[in-house]
């Protein structure tokens, strides 16, 4: 496996089902990313975990609870959620740390959450 | 104030033409940019990244930065229907230590 892979790729659930979102990065950085992308709406940033450790939390509700065991996974587990958190879940990873350079990040191929 | 921002477009480009993407940004500790290629339905895709004021080329893409103006751009030359997809400007907060993204611009290329 190469850059970021997403588990699964497609996901429909109910509103009182329990399931999480799986992303494993194989290019070495130290930072991870969830994003959420809805339908015709800008990229939302949701949580960052630099060294494993959360650095951002941009106002998710609790029913989003991230977990980084490691800088190489990361996860989302997703319990009693809404129909408008249906969207594109994306997860990124990056090189984190001072001075100039590469900060681009990487994305994987998203998950397509429906919930109903 | 959006911290970056792009016109949503749509942007229609005959093919074979230039296509020019702009970008401004608000933060002028910025430091990197970035600019990333979205097919619907897809995940972002990253094509240039600059940090040097002037212009890096790659192939038929252009990336322009103008930290005075606090303005990028992306240039695609010959343009091809497969480039047509909705382009993401981003750039790294160095303050925040964090990437920020505008809302994209849609480009269509018509044959």
């Amino acid at each position: 496996e190469t850059g970021v892979t997403q588990t699964p790729r497609h996901l429909v659930m109910g509103m009182t089902n329990k399931k999480s979102l799986k992303c494993e990065q194989h290019l070495g950085h130290n930072a991870m990313y969830w994003y959420k992308q809805s339908a015709k709406k800008p990229l939302e940033l949701m949580f960052v975990y630099n060294f494993k450790e959360q650095t951002e939390n941009n106002s998710v509700p609790s029913r989003f609870s991230p977990e980084c065991p490691n800088s190489s996974h990361l996860f989302l587990h997703l319990h009693t959620l809404q129909p408008e958190d249906s969207a594109l879940y994306l997860c990124a990873s990056s090189h984190y740390g001072g001075g100039q350079g590469s900060r681009e990040q990487y994305f994987g191929p998203g998950t397509r959450l429906t919930v109903t | 104030q959006k911290e970056v921002e792009q016109n949503s477009g749509p942007l229609s480009v005959p093919e074979g033409a230039i296509a020019s993407l702009n970008c401004t940004y608000s933060d002028r500790g910025s430091q990197s940019f970035f600019w990333y290629r979205q097919y619907s339905g897809k995940s972002p895709e990253l094509i240039m990244f600059i940090y040097s004021n002037g212009d890096k080329e790659d192939g038929r893409f252009t990336a322009q930065l103008n930290k005075a103006s606090q303005y990028v751009s992306l240039l695609i030359r010959d343009s091809q229907p497969s480039d047509s997809a909705t382009y993401l400007c981003a750039a790294f907060h160095s303050s925040a230590s964090k990437i920020i993204f505008g809302s994209g611009t849609r480009l269509s290329i018509r044959p």
